[in-house]
Formats: C-alpha cells, sequence, structure tokens
C-alpha cells in the first residue's frame, strides 16, 4: 500500500522560500505515476500546483510557473516542492499526492497534509 | 483552463436519504474526472475515477455516472460518515483543476 508523507517547517518568513519533501513509501517514484503537490488554503477549495513523472517532465499551475519548482530524489524515492519569494496569500495546507497512470490520473493516495504559515 | 462548476455548493439532508451532486466542465473532458471526500482536518480521498469507476473499498452507495462534460455523483442511503466535502477533479488538461466542492451537512 502506498504511503506519503510531507515534511518541512510550517512557518516561513515572507519574501523567503517554502521547501516540503513528500517521502514515498509502497511504490517507486520511477513508475508510470505523477506526483503532485497540490494545496488548500484556509477554509478553501483544492488548488493543483503541480506534477512530476519519472521522466523528470514537469507541468505547473501558470499562475506559479515563475516562482515553483518540483524535482524528485530518486535515492531516497521523494519529491520536493520549492516555492520562492512567498507572501502570507501563499499559506496553506500542502498535500503530496500520487497521480495514478493506471487510474485516469486520478489521485489515488495522498499524504496527510502539511500546515505551511507565511508570517513574520 | 478548464473551469468545473459543482452543483449544489451545499446541501443538507438526511440519514438514509439518496442525494446527488453535479460537476459541469467548461469544455469536454472525456471520462477523466474524479470524485472526492474531504472531511474537516483530512486529506481528500479518492471514491471515483474515469466518471463512474468506484475506487476499491469504497462503499457501492456511492457511484458516478457522466461524461463530456456533464458528469454526477450520486450516494444512496446516506450514512452518517458521508457527511463531508466533496470534489469533482479533472486530469484531461493542463492544468489540472478542483471544482469549488460541496458541502453536505446532516439536516
Amino acid at each position: 500500500q502506498v504511503q506519503l508523507q510531507e515534511s518541512g517547517p510550517g512557518l516561513v518568513e515572507p519574501s523567503g522560500t517554502l521547501s516540503l519533501t513528500c517521502i514515498v513509501s509502497g511504490d517507486s517514484i520511477n513508475s508510470h505515476h505523477w506526483w503532485s503537490w497540490i494545496r488548500q488554503l484556509p477554509g478553501q477549495g483544492l488548488d493543483w500546483l503541480g506534477e512530476i513523472y519519472h521522466t523528470g517532465l514537469t507541468h505547473y499551475q501558470p499562475s506559479l510557473r515563475s516562482r515553483l519548482t518540483i524535482s524528485f530524489d530518486m535515492a531516497t524515492n521523494s519529491f520536493s516542492l520549492t516555492l520562492k519569494s512567498v507572501t502570507a496569500t501563499d499559506t496553506a495546507v500542502y498535500y503530496c499526492a500520487r497521480g495514478n497512470g493506471r487510474q485516469w490520473l486520478a489521485r489515488d493516495s495522498w499524504g496527510q497534509g502539511a500546515l505551511v504559515t507565511v508570517s513574520s | 483552463d478548464i473551469q468545473l462548476t459543482q452543483s449544489p455548493s451545499s446541501l443538507s439532508a438526511s440519514i438514509g436519504d439518496s442525494v446527488s451532486i453535479t460537476c459541469r466542465a467548461s469544455q469536454g473532458i472525456s471520462s477523466y474526472l474524479a470524485w472526492y471526500q474531504q472531511k474537516p482536518g483530512k486529506a481528500p480521498t479518492l471514491l471515483i475515477y474515469s466518471a463512474s469507476t468506484l475506487q476499491s473499498g469504497v462503499p457501492p452507495r456511492f457511484s458516478g455516472s457522466g461524461s463530456g462534460t456533464d458528469f454526477t455523483l450520486t450516494i444512496s442511503s446516506l450514512q452518517p460518515e458521508d457527511f463531508a466535502t466533496y470534489y469533482c477533479q479533472q486530469s484531461n488538461n493542463y492544468p489540472i483543476t478542483f471544482g469549488q466542492g460541496t458541502r453536505l451537512e446532516i439536516k
């Protein structure tokens, strides 16, 4: 059974960089799935941020493309999110999820979520 | 971007009722439509993928239908654990998008 776990600082200063890592167990990053980041602003719905395939191919939310980088580390079977120049509007719960290539790219497994607050 | 519009935004129902939530896409998405349930403070969980395929372990009282632009999630015989927020999501085109959510409350 695949499991995903987010890790990273819960507090980031404005204009700083938000970095999160998602450790995957029970599946390989090198499989035919997409590895996604999704966030949820306080009291709001779900927003897809971007995702990466094992070939290194990435797709990003256009509005975040200039600030966002998603990468993976095969050695640790993990993938990461880096969001630069953050503001208070980036305060959210950040989820990592697997887009299952055999299930029409549905997000079939999710991490528990990591609350990141942008504040000084 | 493909916009997904869910209706209603909120819904009140009683235990044992049957309810339906619709999701309309701003352009055709074939059957690349998934439904998720989210409870407060928890990550979403997948209910339905490819518009109508029940995810393993999900009770059969959940069902999905539709293709193209119009989709429906139906929950028959509501149970206490079904009161939650439901989202649709398309993965036919980038950027991937979600509906705004439908909050299902106990009447």
